[in-house]
Order: C-alpha cells, then structure tokens, then sequence
C-alpha cells in the first residue's frame, strides 16, 4: 500500500520555542493532506485539510497563526506549531489521499510532541 | 451531536473468537463512506476496510467484515478468528457526500485479545 512518513517522530521543546514536522507521500503524489491531532486516550480530532498550491483550510476552533501549514510540493506538507506551549503537547498524524472520491487515505505514523 | 458514535470503551475476547465492534453514525447525506482504522500501541493508523453508502454488499476483506445496516444506521466490524494481534485500538470513521475529503472519527474502542 502507500506509505506516507513523517519526521520526526519523537520531539521534546521548550515552552515558547516552534516546531515543524513534516509529512511525505513516498510513492505517490498527494494533492491534499490531513493534519489531526491526538490527546491520550482520545480520538482523532481534524486540525486541517492541506492542499497543494493554496492555503489550508483549518476547522473550527483551530487557531491558523499557531498551528501554520505549507503544503509546497505534492509530496510534503508541514506543520509548524508556533511559540509551543504545553498544552499544545499531543500526538500530531497526517494522511494523505489517494484519489478524487477519498476513499483512500494513508496515514502516517505520528509524530509525539511534547512540550516542557 | 456526535456524527460516529462507538459504544464499546473496551472489549475483551479470548483468541479465535470473533468479536464485533459497533458503530452508529449520523448524517442526512445519501452519499457517504464508512471506514475502520486499527491502531496499535505504536501509535499508527492502519486501514482495515471501507464500505460506501451505495453499496449493495457489505464490505469484506481478510477476516475483517464490515455489517452495514443502512436502515439502523450502523457500521459494526466483525473480526473472524481473533488473534492476539488484533490488540489494538479501533476507530469507526465517516466521510460525508462525495468528493468530500475529510474524516470524522468515533471515540474508539479498545480491543484486547485474551490467550
């Protein structure tokens, strides 16, 4: 199947510092990615649609100058988490889409962010 | 309101036994998808089987089935002859009308294979 990665998978910050993970389609291009987020215990909660070329489409409540997204190439996108604070710790997954219906979406193997 | 709703916090099963994990989900969309990911305590997302909502079977693949009862709205995963790999976290997930792109998940349910 595809294989999406991201990088890294592990990160410990200091509060006020930013950290960017990335998200690579490996085998196939991906014109759109997702951004979730993941508290213990809990399920995934969308943080935003990323799409090639354009700007990100955040869900409600998701504050777009904290948590920025570049989706420059089809086959990265990033997510940058701006002045981290601990609260902000969290387990952050993307996927990406395999074609137009969305019936397809690989995800990656997570990156775990904590913040000190 | 919750779109997918998964009841079963946690389930225990010996091995070799099947074991279904329910999910309900709402929406006033004719066209949707249903989907199962497990995730295991790595923390990936594995996808395990996908059933649309115009489809007339229900969806198989492996020992995975997915018991799709339009009328109730539910969208149960019923894994044959479990194994102690099976252990794992199961979301239910849906996405609405077509084309449409994002997934919303269950709460989840833990599903742990006893020897």
């Amino acid at each position: 199947g595809a294989v999406v990665s991201q990088h890294p998978s592990r990160v410990i910050c200091k509060s006020g510092t930013s950290v960017k993970i990335e998200c690579r389609s490996l085998d196939f291009q991906a014109t759109t990615m997702f951004w979730y987020r993941q508290f213990p215990k809990k399920s995934l909660m969308l943080m935003a649609t990323s799409n090639e070329g354009s700007k990100a489409t955040y869900e409600q409540g998701v504050e777009k100058d904290k948590f920025l997204i570049n989706h420059a190439s089809l086959t990265l996108s990033t997510l940058t988490v701006t002045s981290a604070h601990p609260e902000d710790s969290s387990f952050y997954i993307c996927s990406a889409r395999i074609g137009p219906d969305g019936n397809s979406q690989y995800f990656g193997p997570g990156t775990r962010l904590t913040v000190l | 309101a919750q779109k997918i709703t998964q009841t079963q916090p946690g389930m225990f099963v010996q091995e070799k036994e099947a074991v279904t994990l329910d999910c309900t989900y709402d929406t006033s969309d004719p066209s949707y998808g249903l989907f199962w990911y497990k995730q295991p305590s790595s923390g990936e997302m594995i996808f395990l089987i996908y059933q649309g909502s115009y489809d007339q079977q229900n969806a198989t693949e492996g020992r995975y089935s997915l018991n799709f009862q339009k009328a109730r709205k539910s969208a149960n995963l019923v894994i044959s002859a479990s194994q102690l790999g099976d252990s794992a976290m199961y979301f239910c997930a849906m996405r609405e009308g077509p084309g449409a792109q994002k997934l919303v998940f269950g709460q989840g349910t833990r599903l742990t294979i006893n020897p």
